[in-house]
């Protein structure tokens, strides 16, 4: 099955800095999404984005799915921005796979 | 908004329990999802179902299952729940099958087996 990467595995930043994730898969795609897990557990859809850019506020996603790999921007982070980012992927259904996530904290 | 409730939000059950976890969806989706989240390991698949009574097993469905008799909702079933069996739960939904549905989650269930 498709294997899906996502590094770094943890980040650190302080308020106002600016990061990029990453999320590298195996396989073609056809649905890839971006999810941001809050410290009490719930995960919000932020981004559908299997291929192309797209901006929401201070995040943007770009997929090169060509090359099978996505990317999550944030800017001018903040405190609650704070938490887990997970990529998504299937190659051809809802049934998504997940990454491990990348564990975001920030420092005010 | 899509809600996407689950009953239970903390258990502690014994070995051996029978464990009934329940998740209630608002938007008529067809598709809802039961999957697993472990330190380090990320989501995993349990199960997952496209319609009424339908199910198909996804990457983790040994010692589970699941019902379906409602479109609103999905039942996760533990018939007989072992200490490996703790972890967060969590149920989604999407609209219907095919690439492209925003899939949307609840807030989790999370299941301690003593």
């Amino acid at each position: 099955g498709i294997q899906v990467e996502q590094s770094p595995p943890d980040l650190i930043l302080q308020e106002g800095a600016n990061s990029t994730l990453r999320c590298n898969f195996s396989d073609s795609v056809n649905n890839l999404q971006w999810f941001h897990q809050n410290p009490w557990g719930q995960l919000i859809n932020l981004f559908y984005i299997p291929s192309g850019t797209k901006q929401n506020g201070r995040l943007s996603a770009t997929t090169v799915a060509t090359e099978r790999y996505s990317l999550l921007y944030i800017s001018s982070s903040q405190t609650t921005d704070s938490g887990v980012y997970f990529c998504a992927v299937s190659p051809f259904t809802d049934k998504l796979i997940f990454g491990t996530g990348t564990r975001l904290q920030v420092f005010p | 908004d899509v809600k996407v409730t689950q009953s239970s939000r903390y258990l502690v059950k014994r070995t051996g329990e029978k464990v009934f976890l329940e998740c209630v969806q608002d938007m008529d989706h067809e598709n809802m999802f039961w999957y697993r989240q472990d330190p380090g390991l990320g989501l995993r698949l349990i199960y997952f179902s496209y319609d009424v009574k339908m199910k198909e097993k996804g990457d983790i469905p040994e010692g589970y299952s699941v019902s379906r008799e409602k479109k609103e909702r999905f039942s996760l079933i533990l018939e007989s729940a072992s200490t490996n069996q703790t972890s967060m739960y969590l149920c989604a939904s999407s609209l219907r099958q095919g690439a492209g549905n925003t899939i949307y989650f609840g807030e989790g269930s999370w299941l301690t087996v003593v």
